[in-house]
């Protein structure tokens, strides 16, 4: 039974701090791997889809990496801004279909 | 309206109330989804809908009754909830390959029930 883990639970760091966010998942035969943002009471955004056969993907001053074999994820924030407080998601899919398992998430917080 | 819509935005009911969820995807999907989330869990796949036919079904307790009439909207019907079930109910819709293969979920704003 595939389990997704996220570690910190929760964060907090000045204005303008590179962070890492970690996903880990126990089954490594993943089809991909989601990030979602999510701003309190509000639905998730999707940040970056990575597929089985990438190794990182890119979206402006996010950058996620995989590394299926380990089973495990990062984000990547670069010069962090109040504007990325929220909790990130991770989601791997269920099987190989597309039925996603979440992580509890990591609450950011970014303080000016 | 773009994206994926949910009404009501809140809602609080008492527990022999009847009421219905709504969510109505505009981006041409064929795939469609109610996840459930509570303080301090995970967000919860409770039914899937792929191309109209109920997929999956996670245990879900009966008082929860969804309804897909066609591929851009989805319901969650709710009869004699428990106050437990006070959760975030979020939709979401994705692009589902003949292979099973998923894209990208695009999620609601939610709606906030409150079980008295």
């Amino acid at each position: 039974k595939q389990e997704v883990t996220q570690i910190p639970a929760a964060l907090s760091v000045p204005e303008g701090e590179n962070l890492v966010l970690n996903c880990s998942f126990t089954d490594s035969a993943i089809y991909n791997l989601q990030w979602f943002r999510q701003d309190p009471g509000k639905g998730l955004t999707s940040l970056l889809l990575i597929q089985s056969s990438q190794r990182e993907q890119t979206s402006g001053r996010l950058n996620a990496s995989l590394d299926k074999s380990s089973g495990r994820s990062t984000l990547y924030i670069a010069a962090s801004q109040p504007g990325d407080s929220a909790t990130y998601l991770c989601a791997v899919p269920m099987d190989s279909s597309y039925k996603l398992i979440f992580g509890s998430g990591t609450r950011l917080l970014v303080r000016p | 309206e773009t994206g994926v819509t949910q009404t009501p935005r809140h809602l609080v009911m008492g527990m022999t109330n009847k009421k219905s969820l709504k969510c109505e995807q505009h981006l041409g999907h064929n795939a469609m989804y109610w996840y459930k989330q509570s303080a301090k869990k995970p967000l919860e796949l409770m039914f899937v809908y792929n191309f109209k036919e109920q997929t999956e079904n996670n245990s879900v307790p009966s008082r929860f009754s969804p309804e897909c009439p066609n591929s851009s909207h989805l319901f969650l019907h709710l009869h004699t909830l428990q106050p437990e079930d006070s959760a975030l109910y979020l939709c979401a819709s994705s692009q589902v390959g003949t292979s099973g293969g998923g894209d990208t979920q695009y999620f609601g704003p939610g709606t906030r029930l409150t079980v008295l």
